[in-house]
Parts: structure tokens; C-alpha cells; sequence
């Protein structure tokens, strides 16, 4: 079946600093969407790519989906405290009813 | 608008108790969907509906039991209460699974089983 691997799974940035993290999908999608979870929080939607090599900004943040829609990345500019978090991303297959299969999900500690 | 609602927040359950999570949203989205999260883990699919008096299994439906007989509720219920149960549990809705197909997600339920 469709899987969705991200990573990595934890990522330690010092604040002001870049990063990115990685979704692949063993198949290909329709489109995938991004979220993120505060800490003891829920998730919370932040965009959707459905385009073949789409790239959308969310002001310091990126997201592009690849040309051949297997995967993703997320790029987040001068990370900042309140980027603390894990971000999901979560893949609808082509096929059928397309159910959302979402990544394990890289966890996010800023340090100041 | 208070969007999707879950109930209770916190739960201890004995092993083989059973008990009803529920949820319920007030946007009137076709699609609900209930996922179980585990510490460090995404989030799993347990069951689906896309509308009222229609649902599926997910990834991992074994022990749990759906219903979905109104738009706006969709309860999910645990039989026989394993420790494998324990985990946080989110109740999930959207309006379609196409261009404005994001979740809106509740605030999670906590269940522990010991």
C-alpha cells in the first residue's frame, strides 16, 4: 500500500537558521497537503500543492511539490521560537477515494 | 463556528472496559474521519465516513467500532480496552477530498488503558 516517509524526523535549529525537511510517497499522488502540531496541540492545516513542481511561500516558509508528485519539501527562512513543532505532510493517492496517509512527521526544536 | 468537538479531552479506562469518543462538527462537511496518534508517530487512519449512514475502515480498525447516522456527529467506540489503545485520538472533518479537501482537526482525545 501508499506510504509517506518524511524526513528527518527530528531536526535541532538554532534560531535565525534555515532548514528543510522531506516528504517521498512510495506512489504517486493527487496532491499533498502540509501541517503542523504545537506541542500537545492538534493538527493544523497550512497548504495544499496539487500541481506538478507547484511551489507555494507562506511568508518564511516554502513549499514545493516535486515534477513527478512523489514527493515534497518544506523550507523554512530564519527560523523563529514560535516555529517550534512537528510538521506533517500527508499524501492523497490517485487512486479511488484517495484517503489522506500522512508522514511520521519531523519534530522541530528551536534553540534562542 | 465552533468547528469539530471531541469528547472527553482526558479518559482512564480498565483493560476490557468499553466507551464512546465523540464527535461531532458543525460545518456541515460530508467527510469525517477518526486517526489515532502515538508518541512520535503520525497519525493513523481507524475509520472513515463521507456522509451520513456511509463509513469504512482504515489502517487500523481492529478494536473500534463507528457510527454515523447525522452529518454532524460521528462517535467512535472501544469495545473491549486494550493497553494497545492507549494513545491520543483525533477526530477530523473536511468538505470534500479534492482542491478543498484540508482537515480541520479537534482538540484530541486522551485515552490511557491500564
Amino acid at each position: 500500500g501508499q506510504q509517506v516517509m518524511q524526513i528527518p524526523q527530528y531536526q535541532h535549529v538554532q534560531e535565525g537558521e534555515d532548514f528543510t525537511t522531506y516528504c517521498n510517497s512510495s506512489t504517486t499522488l493527487s496532491n499533498i497537503q502540509w501541517y503542523k502540531q504545537r506541542p500537545g496541540g492538534h493538527p493544523v492545516f497550512l497548504i495544499q500543492l496539487v500541481k506538478s513542481g507547484e511551489v507555494k511561500k507562506q511568508k518564511r516558509l516554502t513549499f514545493q511539490f516535486g515534477e513527478a508528485k512523489k514527493n515534497s519539501s518544506l523550507h523554512i527562512t530564519a527560523t523563529q521560537t514560535t516555529d517550534v513543532g512537528t510538521y506533517f505532510c500527508a499524501g492523497r493517492a490517485t487512486d479511488s477515494w484517495g484517503k489522506l496517509q500522512f508522514g511520521a512527521g519531523t519534530q522541530v526544536v528551536v534553540t534562542p | 463556528n465552533a468547528g469539530v468537538t471531541q469528547t472527553p479531552k482526558f479518559r482512564i479506562l480498565k483493560i476490557g472496559q468499553s466507551m464512546t469518543l465523540q464527535c461531532a462538527q458543525d460545518m456541515n462537511h460530508n467527510y469525517m474521519y477518526w486517526y489515532r496518534q502515538d508518541p512520535g508517530m503520525g497519525l493513523k487512519l481507524i475509520y472513515y465516513s463521507v456522509g451520513a449512514g456511509i463509513t469504512d475502515k482504515g489502517e487500523v480498525p481492529n478494536g473500534y467500532n463507528v457510527s454515523r447516522s447525522t452529518t454532524e456527529d460521528f462517535p467512535l467506540r472501544l469495545e473491549l480496552a486494550a493497553p494497545s489503545q492507549t494513545s491520543v485520538y483525533f477526530c477530523a472533518s473536511s468538505y470534500s477530498t479534492g482542491a478543498t479537501g484540508e482537515l480541520f482537526f479537534g482538540e484530541g482525545s486522551r485515552l490511557t488503558v491500564l
